[in-house]
């Protein structure tokens, strides 16, 4: 079985610009999460999809950042515009109940 | 403060050492996962426990729900167990909240 697919695997843009990664989740889990992972520090949860509602985007920056999910199955998040900051590994997991199953991730460099 | 804390933050050991990575939360939970990560790879699920032990092969996780502790064990390390293991509290059915993770780093 496939596990959770992202692309691209990694991104180097110069900052201001737009980005956007993509995420198809294994097949029949409902729930989708986007984390940030800064270096040398565990992942934290950007947003969280039930299908193809969002149920916690608190963490979610909201002037630069935004995601879809809207056929409640593979999702992008976009950052517009990226800052310096922005540098990070982004992580999609997708859940059929409690155990999450991670992606590879895509590592993003804001230069 | 954060609420899960991890410890050592690094730790580099020799191949066949036993190794202890420590866990502390402050947050109520419904269950702990361990995870390991490679450099450049994804996040693997080792364990996911709510109470005692668990044990896969070289692997040993144990929880202490009273005293919000656990602690992962390998025993007969060996280089390929090199990784960043992380310990994540599931709050409730789906938020996890992170540690900060442990690098850890075998030596042959």
């Amino acid at each position: 079985e496939a596990g959770v697919v992202q692309s691209p695997r990694y991104k180097i843009i110069e900052k201001k610009q737009p980005v956007a990664f993509w995420c198809n989740p294994i097949s029949g889990h409902n729930t989708l999460y986007w984390y940030r992972q800064n270096l040398g520090q565990g992942p934290e949860l950007l947003i969280r999809y039930e299908n193809e509602e969002a149920v916690d985007d608190s963490q979610l920056p909201k002037d630069r950042f935004s995601a879809e999910r809207l056929k409640g199955v593979d999702s992008t998040l976009k950052i517009q515009p990226a800052e310096l900051g922005d540098s990070a590994v982004y992580l999609c997991a997708s859940s059929p109940g409690e155990t999450q199953y991670f992606g590879p991730g895509t590592r993003l460099l804001v230069l | 403060k954060n609420e899960v804390e991890q410890s050592p933050q690094n730790l580099t050991a020799q191949e066949g050492e036993f190794i202890t990575i420590n866990c502390s939360y402050s947050v109520g939970i419904s269950a702990l996962h361990w995870l390991q990560q490679h450099p450049g790879g994804g996040i693997v699920s080792l364990f996911m426990l709510s109470s005692g032990k668990k044990k896969h092969g070289r692997l040993i996780a144990t929880i202490n729900i009273q005293e919000k502790h656990s602690s992962l064990h390998i025993t007969a390390s060996h280089p390929r167990d090199s990784a960043v293991y992380i310990c994540a509290a599931l709050q409730g059915a789906q938020k996890l909240v992170f540690g900060q993770g442990t690098r850890l780093t075998i030596n042959p």
